[in-house]
C-alpha cells in the first residue's frame, strides 16, 4: 500500500526566506511522486513530478524537489519565498499505471511581508 | 485553465436530497477521477473511471455513485445527503490507464456542496 505523510500542516516564512515543505512516502514499488499547489478557490495544479529520471526535479515558479530513496523523502524547496507562493501544497504518490494517486494532508504556506 | 470543466461550481441543498455533479475531462483524456476535499478529511480519493469502466475505488460511500459516459464526461451522484457531505468535490483527468501514465492529474476547479 502507498501512503504520503506531510510534516507540518502549516508553515510560515518571511518573504525572501527559504521555503521547505516536507514529504515522506511509503511505497512497495518504485513510486511516481508529485507536488501540487492549490490557490484559494481553485483546483490543484501540478508543481513538479518525479518519474525515476533525475532525482532533483525542477518545477514551476522556482520550486524544486529532491527524491531521496534512502530517506523515502521528496521535500519541496524554494530559495526565496514570494508573497504569491502563499497557498496549500500537496505531496502525492502513485504507482506505475497511475491507477490511484494518494495525496498527503496538505501543508498551508503563509508568507509574511 | 486545466481543461477540466466541472458544474455546478456551487450547490446548496438540504439533508436527504440528491444531487448530481458533472465533469468534462480534458480533450483526449480517458481517465476521470473524483476526489472529496473537506477540512477534517483532507483530499480523499473516491473513484476512478477509464473509458467508461470503473477502475479503482477509494473511500466512496454507498450513497454515492458515479459513471462515465461514452463521450467521456462523468457524473457523481450523491444521495440521502447528510450535513457531513458538505465539501468540495473535485474531478480530475489524465491521459491513460497504464504504460506511460505517470498518474499526473489535471484538476477542475471543483463543485462546492453545502448541505443544510
Amino acid at each position: 500500500a502507498q501512503s504520503v505523510t506531510q510534516l507540518g500542516s502549516h508553515v510560515s516564512v518571511s518573504e525572501g526566506a527559504l521555503v521547505l515543505l516536507r514529504c515522506n512516502y511509503s511505497s512497495s514499488v518504485p513510486p511516481y511522486l508529485f507536488w501540487y499547489v492549490q490557490y484559494p478557490n481553485q483546483g490543484l495544479q501540478l508543481l513538479l513530478k518525479y518519474t525515476s529520471a533525475a532525482t532533483l526535479v525542477k518545477g514551476i515558479n522556482g520550486f524544486e524537489a529532491e527524491f531521496k530513496k534512502s530517506e523515502t523523502s521528496f521535500h519541496l524547496t524554494k530559495p526565496s519565498a514570494h508573497m504569491s507562493d502563499a497557498a496549500e501544497y500537496f505531496c502525492a504518490v502513485s504507482s506505475t499505471g497511475g491507477f490511484k494517486t494518494i495525496f498527503g494532508a496538505g501543508t498551508r504556506l503563509f508568507v509574511k511581508a | 485553465d486545466s481543461g477540466v470543466t466541472q458544474t455546478p461550481k456551487h450547490l446548496i441543498t438540504a439533508t436527504g436530497q440528491r444531487v448530481t455533479l458533472r465533469c468534462s475531462p480534458r480533450s483526449g483524456d480517458l481517465s476521470v477521477y473524483w476526489y472529496q476535499q473537506s477540512l477534517d478529511q483532507g483530499l480523499q480519493f473516491l473513484i476512478q473511471y477509464y473509458n467508461g469502466e470503473e477502475r479503482a475505488k477509494g473511500n466512496i460511500l454507498e450513497r454515492f455513485s458515479a459513471q462515465q459516459f461514452p463521450d467521456l464526461h462523468s457524473e457523481l451522484n450523491l444521495s440521502s445527503l447528510e450535513l457531513g457531505d458538505s465539501a468540495l468535490y473535485f474531478c480530475a483527468s489524465s491521459s491513460g490507464l497504464a504504460g506511460g501514465n505517470t498518474g499526473e492529474l489535471f484538476f477542475g476547479e471543483g463543485s462546492r456542496l453545502t448541505v443544510l
